[in-house]
């Protein structure tokens, strides 16, 4: 079966826009997380998903930053008004269920640039 | 809070030979340990969990790992690495309880191999 897949795999933007980054989980996993690898803080929790609520969002950086997740499947991350230091790889990770004995499979993430 | 450290940013070794990447973590009760391997441009890839029971794990591509609570360490290992094993090793803790369903990662061990 497919793996986790993320799009677009490369977002350069400018700076005080908007974009938008898309996880597609793996079928049947109704766990969904989003992280952020950066070079200065390596990788971080950003916001965990059981089916369409978010029980967890506290690793969102600022009230730029919002997700949400529909049909209980694909979630978009969206950062509004972009900043530099919003540069990084977004990583999202998939689990069978709810709970951490259920191993994240990760997709290749997403590398976005801000100018 | 939970929390990992990983030592060692960057670790050096010839083809064949043994390799150890330490892993040492904080938290209150048993914890999930994992390590993932990431290779550039790549996402994570699981290479062996810990959650109870025995406390030597196998891994894929031959990596084990042991688990000493003595310590709080959860030690990766190859009794002989390949050129292909050059990458990014992160090691993980999550939460044993429900509602906490996050990893804490370490920021990471960048392995190379030299002929």
């Amino acid at each position: 079966g497919a793996g986790v897949s993320q799009s677009p795999s490369n977002k350069v933007t400018e700076k005080g826009k908007d974009v938008e980054l898309r996880c597609d989980p793996i079928s049947g996993h109704t766990a969904l997380y989003w992280y952020r690898q950066s070079l200065g803080q390596g990788l971080e929790f950003l916001i965990y998903f059981q089916g369409n609520s978010a029980p967890d969002k506290s690793g969102l950086p600022s009230d730029r930053f919002s997700a949400e997740r529909t049909g209980g499947s694909v979630s978009t991350l969206t950062i509004q008004r972009t900043q530099q230091e919003d540069s990084a790889v977004y990583l999202c990770a998939s689990s069978f269920s709810r709970g951490n004995n259920q191993p994240q499979h990760f997709g290749d993430g997403t590398r976005l640039s801000i100018l | 809070a939970q929390s990992v450290t990983q030592p060692d940013i960057h670790i050096t070794v010839s083809e064949g030979a043994s390799l150890e990447l330490r892993c040492n973590y904080s938290y209150g009760a048993t914890p999930y340990l994992f390590w993932y391997v990431q290779s550039p441009g790549q996402g994570l890839q699981l290479l062996l969990k810990y959650f109870s029971g025995d406390t030597l794990v196998q891994g894929i591509k031959g990596f084990e790992a042991e688990f000493k609570r003595s310590q709080s360490s959860f030690n990766l290992r190859k009794p002989s690495v390949h050129w292909s094993d050059a990458a990014e090793y992160f090691c993980a803790v999550g939460n044993s309880n429900f509602g906490n369903e996050k990893l804490t990662f370490g920021t990471g061990t960048r392995l190379t191999i030299i002929p």
